[in-house]
């Protein structure tokens, strides 16, 4: 069966501090990875999308970034946080022909 | 066009109630529409999804009603239980396979 994991799950970090937070898939091959930024008592944001490896498409320009190393790893990076950058970070995976969509347990970055 | 509408914000029901939460979209081209149930703390759950093929879906006591020309669609949830207490999320996809979701609805069902 197919397992989604994020690391760290919680993380507090100082304004202007790296960023790096990762998503790795097990059980399955080639799938597309999404990452998503939910504040708190709001819906999801999609932040990027990957549907292979190197292969990333931006959904809001912000201070954020995103890399796909291999076929079932997604990193968030940042290069100096904002407090604005707080939230909990969802990754999910679906399968290339399937709608199906499923999330990762979450991290929540609090910037102090 | 590419928001999801969800209403209510929160509700509150009795044990044994049907909470129903609705959602609306504008975007014809969606074509796949699933709800998210989400615990605190937790990642988002898929729960229940329906294609526009069809206007109703049962899975246990999670029921979708569809409504293609009102572009409409609505989650119930018969014999509601305690435990049922969570936030659900509307969303919808098209072509893209890119989930646009509602603002959540937290559900409380009181004992």
């Amino acid at each position: 069966s197919q397992t989604i994991h994020q690391w760290p799950a919680t993380l507090v970090q100082p304004v202007g501090s790296p960023l790096s937070l990762e998503c790795t898939v097990e059980g399955t091959s080639n799938p597309n990875l999404y990452w998503y930024r939910q504040a708190a008592g709001r819906g999801l944001q999609l932040l990027f999308y990957s549907v292979g490896i190197g292969q990333i498409s931006s959904e809001v320009p912000q201070n954020l970034s995103a890399s796909r190393p291999q076929d079932r790893q997604f990193i968030l990076s940042s290069k100096k946080l904002l407090l604005s950058d707080s939230g909990f970070y969802l990754c999910a995976w679906t399968s290339d022909n399937s709608y199906e969509q499923y999330f990762g347990p979450g991290t929540r970055l609090t910037v102090t | 066009q590419q928001q999801v509408k969800q209403s209510p914000q929160s509700l509150i029901v009795q044990k044994g109630g049907i909470p129903i939460i609705n959602c609306a979209y504008e975007n014809t081209a969606f074509d796949y529409f699933p709800w998210y149930q989400q615990f605190p703390g937790k990642g988002p759950a898929l729960l229940i999804a329906i294609r526009p093929d069809v206007s109703e879906k049962k899975e246990g006591r999670f029921t979708i009603s569809f409504n293609k020309s009102a572009k409409q669609f609505s989650l119930h949830i018969m014999d509601s239980q305690p435990g049922d207490s969570a936030t659900y999320f509307c969303a919808a996809a098209g072509r893209a396979q890119k989930l646009v979701f509602g603002q959540g609805t937290r559900l409380t069902i009181n004992p």
